[in-house]
Formats: structure tokens, C-alpha cells, sequence
């Protein structure tokens, strides 16, 4: 069974780095593709992006300029680096990934929500 | 970018039959799938590739999707249904998924 534990601070401060780790259990990181998506406060789901099993990242236009996302295949981890943050990027964020057949964006797996909070 | 409709929000009394929309165009040639999203809880994929459920969701969900419109159906509601709803396809124009912006269920 296929199973994500994100971590990572709960606060960063605006105009610093968000970083975040995704551990993957029950499979190798190399062999599927891993996403990042986030919910900001009362509103709907934002996919930040993902990287696949050859380690390229495909990123949210909107996001991209700020955004890098590895892959560590040695401790099967992926992570988020989001810079430049400001109070618009306080949300929950979310490691995901799809283990079905046939699709790569159908996301059956989800980590717990890490919350983050913009704020000096 | 291509975007997705969903009505905010729609309430159903316990036992009937709830069907949450979301509109897009030409959305009956994409592949479209469904989470709940209860608070608290990381949401959960309900329905994929239009009308294909994973292991463990229950047949009274189902999916359907046409022309520029797609349907998730919630047949025999029950109270534990109550939760946010979103659609999601593959935007090929930018090469990246599009979620709708949520249903939120009340369950009278």
C-alpha cells in the first residue's frame, strides 16, 4: 500500500522559502509520478506541480518562476521549494500521486495536509 | 487556461439522489475525475476516467460525462456524504491538471 507523510514548518516568513518533504512508502519514487497540490483558505484545489519517474518537474505556469521540485531517490522523497512567499501562499499543502493504471492525474493517493502559514 | 464549473453548492435530504455538474467545453472528449473533500481529511478520489470508481467507494457514486458537461450522481445519499466535491481533468493546452472549484453538499 502506497502511503505519503509530508513535513515541513508550519510558518515561514513572507519573502523567504517554503520547503516541504514528501516520504513515499510502499513503492519506489522512481517508478511513478509525485504532485504537489495546495487549498489556500475557503477556497478550491491549485496543482503546484509534479515530477516524474525520471526526475523532470512540470510546474503551474502561475507558479513557475518560484517553484523547484526534486526528487531524492536514495530516501525515496520528493520535496517542494517555493520562493519568495507572501501571505497569498499561506495554504494547505498536499503530496499526491496517481498508482492507477492508465492514468498519471487521477490522484488515489494523498498525503496529510501540512498546514502553512505566511507570517512574520 | 481551460476552466471547469461547478455550482457552489447544493442541498439534498438523506435518502434521495444528488448529482453535482461540472461544465467545461468540450469536456465529454477529456477524461474527468472526482474527490471528496471532507474537512480535516486529505480528499479522496471517487470517480476517474469519467465513470471508473477505486476500489473501495461504493456504487451509489457514479460518474457520467458529455458534450460540455460532466456529472457526478450520489444515488441514496446518506448523511456521511456531506463533504466539498471538485472535478479535475488534464489541460493539454498547458500540460497541466485543472481542478473546478468545488460543490460543497449539505446533506438537510
Amino acid at each position: 500500500q502506497v502511503q505519503l507523510q509530508a513535513s515541513g514548518p508550519g510558518v515561514v516568513k513572507p519573502s523567504e522559502t517554503l520547503s516541504l518533504t514528501c516520504t513515499v512508502s510502499g513503492i519506489s519514487i522512481s517508478r511513478k509520478y509525485w504532485s504537489w497540490i495546495r487549498q489556500p483558505p475557503a477556497k478550491g484545489l491549485e496543482w503546484i506541480g509534479n515530477i516524474n519517474n525520471g526526475g523532470s518537474a512540470n510546474v503551474n505556469p502561475s507558479l513557475k518562476s518560484r517553484v523547484t521540485i526534486l526528487m531524492d531517490t536514495s530516501r525515496n522523497q520528493f520535496s517542494l521549494n517555493l520562493r519568495s512567499v507572501t501571505a497569498a501562499d499561506t495554504a494547505l499543502y498536499y503530496c499526491a500521486a496517481s498508482t492507477l493504471s492508465g492514468t498519471l492525474d487521477a490522484f488515489n493517493v494523498w498525503g496529510q495536509a501540512t498546514v502553512v502559514t505566511v507570517s512574520s | 487556461s481551460y476552466v471547469l464549473t461547478q455550482p457552489p453548492s447544493l442541498s439534498v435530504a438523506p435518502g434521495q439522489a444528488a448529482s453535482i455538474t461540472c461544465g467545461g467545453d468540450n469536456i465529454g472528449r477529456k477524461s474527468v475525475h472526482w474527490y471528496q473533500h471532507k474537512p480535516g481529511q486529505a480528499p479522496v478520489l471517487v470517480v476517474y476516467d469519467d465513470n471508473a470508481r477505486p476500489s473501495g467507494i461504493p456504487e451509489r457514486l457514479s460518474g457520467s460525462n458529455s458534450g460540455n458537461t460532466a456529472t457526478l450522481t450520489i444515488n441514496r445519499v446518506e448523511v456521511g456524504d456531506e463533504a466539498d466535491y471538485y472535478c479535475q481533468v488534464w489541460d493539454t493546452t498547458i500540460d497541466k491538471p485543472v481542478f473546478g472549484g468545488g460543490t460543497r453538499l449539505t446533506v438537510l
